[in-house]
């Protein structure tokens, strides 16, 4: 059975700062691995997918890697703004199960 | 260009009384659609998912049914809701797992 981590639960920056989320999983049978955003109250909003043949993949300031051999994922958001404050998902479609397993999320807040 | 629509945004019950939420997707066909649950600071819980007209699958056993009536409707309901029915519910949808998922405003339910 998939499991998805994402550490640390809570994260704190001042404006500007590069940061990273990360996102680790135990079956590296994926298919894909999704990034979603999810402002409070509110439905995820997909920030980036990457295929399990891609490397990373780069939408403005942000970028997402895969590492399939050893089941982690990286977001990185350059040049941090307060409106980046919101809880950060990834979940991971194993094709073996047909459906994906979501992280708990990493809440970020970035402060002005 | 596909949208999904989810209502209501909100929904307050009484303990005991009967639930139907509704999803539908616009401009796709026989799409893949996903219940999701998340309470308060937690992550998704997938509750049910179809991959066609009356195909259903439960994840977890529960106060809790799900329908497909027609290709792009899935309809979660109970006959009795219970104060533990209480989250915020997601629907989404996907053309296929390799492909992610697109998800829609959610409703917040509280059962009271």
């Amino acid at each position: 059975k998939q499991e998805v981590t994402q550490i640390p639960a809570a994260l704190s920056v001042p404006e500007g700062e590069n940061l990273v989320l990360n996102c680790s999983f135990t079956d590296s049978a994926i298919y894909n691995l999704q990034w979603f955003r999810q402002d409070p109250g509110k439905g995820l909003t997909s920030l980036l997918l990457i295929q399990s043949s891609q490397r990373e993949q780069t939408s403005g300031r942000l970028n997402a890697s895969l590492d399939k051999s050893s089941g982690r994922s990286t977001l990185y958001i350059a040049a941090s703004q307060p409106g980046d404050s919101a809880t950060y998902l990834c979940a991971t479609y194993n094709t073996n199960a047909g459906k994906s397993t979501f992280g708990d999320g990493t809440t970020l807040t970035v402060k002005p | 260009s596909q949208t999904i629509h989810q209502w209501p945004a909100t929904l307050v019950q009484p303990v005991g009384s009967p639930l139907s939420l509704e999803c539908t997707v616009e401009g796709t066909s026989n799409p893949n659609l996903y219940w999701y649950r998340q309470a308060a600071g937690r992550g998704l819980q997938l509750l049910f998912y179809s991959v066609g007209i009356g195909q259903i699958s439960s994840e977890v056993p529960q106060n809790l049914s799900a329908s497909r009536p027609q290709d792009r409707q899935f309809i979660l309901s109970s006959k009795k809701l219970l104060l533990s029915d209480s989250g915020f519910y997601l629907c989404a949808w996907s053309p296929g797992g390799r492909y992610g998922y697109t998800f829609g405003s959610g409703t917040r339910l509280t059962v009271v």
